[in-house]
């Protein structure tokens, strides 16, 4: 059974800092990993979707890797600021194509 | 294009009670999948509809159920309320569902409230 999980749970840095968020998966047979942010109290938005066969995606200051071997994804934030808060969620998606969800990194960029 | 629609945003109801929650996929999107989101659970799947038929299912009770019109709208029902319920429910819309090209697109969620 696919479990996924994030460490750290909650993260804070100054403004400017890069950072790393981590995501590990127990099973290497996905079909992709996806990132999303979530404010409090809203839905999820897509932040960057890497497909089994990639290494990595960028999209502006955020990249995201994908080592399957190991059963881990990075998302990398450069240059943070105080609107990068919020809540980073990734999801495995597994054979059955159902995403499998970590709990979550809860980042605050302090000004 | 316009995103993903789910209405109520907001929903009160008391234990016993039942609730329909509505989402509007992308247009030509055809899979809508919906989560449940507690603080003690965090996001859990419910189920996926692709071409009105239910394609996948999560592990909740048959007293949550769906359906998936030929627009490609889903409804989310559930019956006999409990005070448990009370989550933020997403829906997700995805070009065929499997997530290999295009991945998901979530709404704004409905908050349920069971009093």
């Amino acid at each position: 059974k696919q479990e996924v999980t994030q460490i750290p749970a909650a993260l804070s840095v100054p403004e400017g800092e890069n950072l790393v968020l981590n995501c590990s998966f127990t099973d290497s047979a996905i079909y992709n990993l996806q990132w999303f942010r979530q404010d409090p109290g809203k839905g999820l938005t897509s932040l960057l979707l890497i497909q089994s066969s990639q290494r990595e995606q960028t999209s502006g200051r955020l990249n995201a890797s994908l080592d399957k071997s190991s059963g881990r994804s990075t998302l990398y934030i450069a240059a943070s600021q105080p609107g990068d808060s919020a809540t980073y969620l990734c999801a495995a998606q597994d054979s059955n194509y159902q995403l499998i969800w970590g709990a979550g990194t809860k980042l605050i960029i302090k000004p | 294009k316009a995103g993903v629609t789910q209405t109520p945003r907001y929903l009160i109801k008391t234990r016993g009670q039942q609730v329909t929650l509505s989402c509007s996929p992308i247009s030509g999107h055809r899979s809508v999948s919906w989560y449940q989101q507690t603080p003690g659970q965090g996001l859990q799947f419910l189920f996926e509809y692709f071409s009105e038929t239910q394609r996948n299912k999560g592990n909740f009770p048959g007293r949550f159920s769906g359906r998936q019109f030929s627009n490609s709208r889903s409804e989310m029902n559930v019956s006999t309320l409990e005070l448990g319920d009370s989550a933020l429910y997403l829906c997700a819309s995805s070009l065929w569902g499997t997530g290999l090209s295009d991945g998901y697109t979530f709404g704004s969620g409905t908050r349920l409230t069971v009093v």
